[in-house]
């Protein structure tokens, strides 16, 4: 079956410009995860949508940064007036329902941003 | 705050050789903890997760296991092949709710040699 997808694969773009990354979770997955990996950093959180709830937040690392979902399907998460400290690879991931001790995420093959 | 960490950075073995791999975190109080691999220019594949109230988990040649009270798991694998060269990632959600979460290591880059 289809696993996560995202879309560009890759993107580079000119500071100060904004992207939108694109991710498709798991067809029946409600919870979708988005997490940025940098060069030398772990993996971090950065945003959390479960259903019809309101996404947490928390792990944007500033107001630049915004997600939505649509339909409780796709997601796009909004980057606007892109810096050079906001390249990396930027994950999405969909797991089936929340459950305590059941929280196996899938992951899609994540959108590589360059910020020139 | 949750931090993990994981030992080696990296490893280099020959084929065949059975191999561990090594992860810690500070926070004890998880209700699970997963290990992945991620390939070159790739996602991240969920290898093994293992509830809290587990000791270990099997899946083919890989087993892990997992010390809450010491703050440890373990990545067993048997009989390395090529194929399993990768950076070998372990994450835990943090101690209470919010158990989606996930804080990562930085990885263990395995490479296996023919």
């Amino acid at each position: 079956g289809a696993g996560v997808s995202q879309s560009p694969s890759n993107k580079v773009t000119e500071k100060g410009k904004d992207v939108e990354l694109r991710c498709d979770p798991i067809s029946g997955h409600t919870a979708l995860y988005w997490y940025r990996q940098s060069l030398g950093q772990g993996l971090e959180f950065l945003i959390y949508f479960q259903g019809n709830s309101a996404p947490d937040k928390s792990g944007l690392p500033s107001d630049r940064f915004s997600a939505e979902r649509t339909g409780g399907s796709v997601s796009t998460l909004t980057i606007q007036r892109t810096q050079q400290e906001d390249s990396a690879v930027y994950l999405c991931a969909s797991s089936p329902r929340r459950v305590a001790g059941e929280e196996t995420q899938y992951f899609g093959p994540g959108t590589r941003l360059l910020v020139l | 705050k949750q931090e993990v960490t994981q030992i080696p950075a990296a490893l280099s073995v020959p084929e065949g050789e059975n191999l561990v791999l090594n992860c810690s975190f500070t926070d004890s109080a998880i209700y699970n903890l997963q290990w992945f691999r991620q390939d070159p220019g790739k996602g991240l594949t969920s290898l093994l997760l293992i509830q809290s109230s587990q000791r270990e988990q099997t899946s083919g040649r890989l087993n892990a296991s997992l010390d809450k009270s010491s703050g440890r798991s373990t990545l067993y694998i048997a009989a390395s092949q090529p194929g399993d060269s990768a950076t070998y990632l372990c994450a835990v959600p943090p101690s209470g709710g919010s158990n989606y979460k996930l804080t990562f290591g930085k990885g263990t880059l395995l490479t296996v040699n023919p």
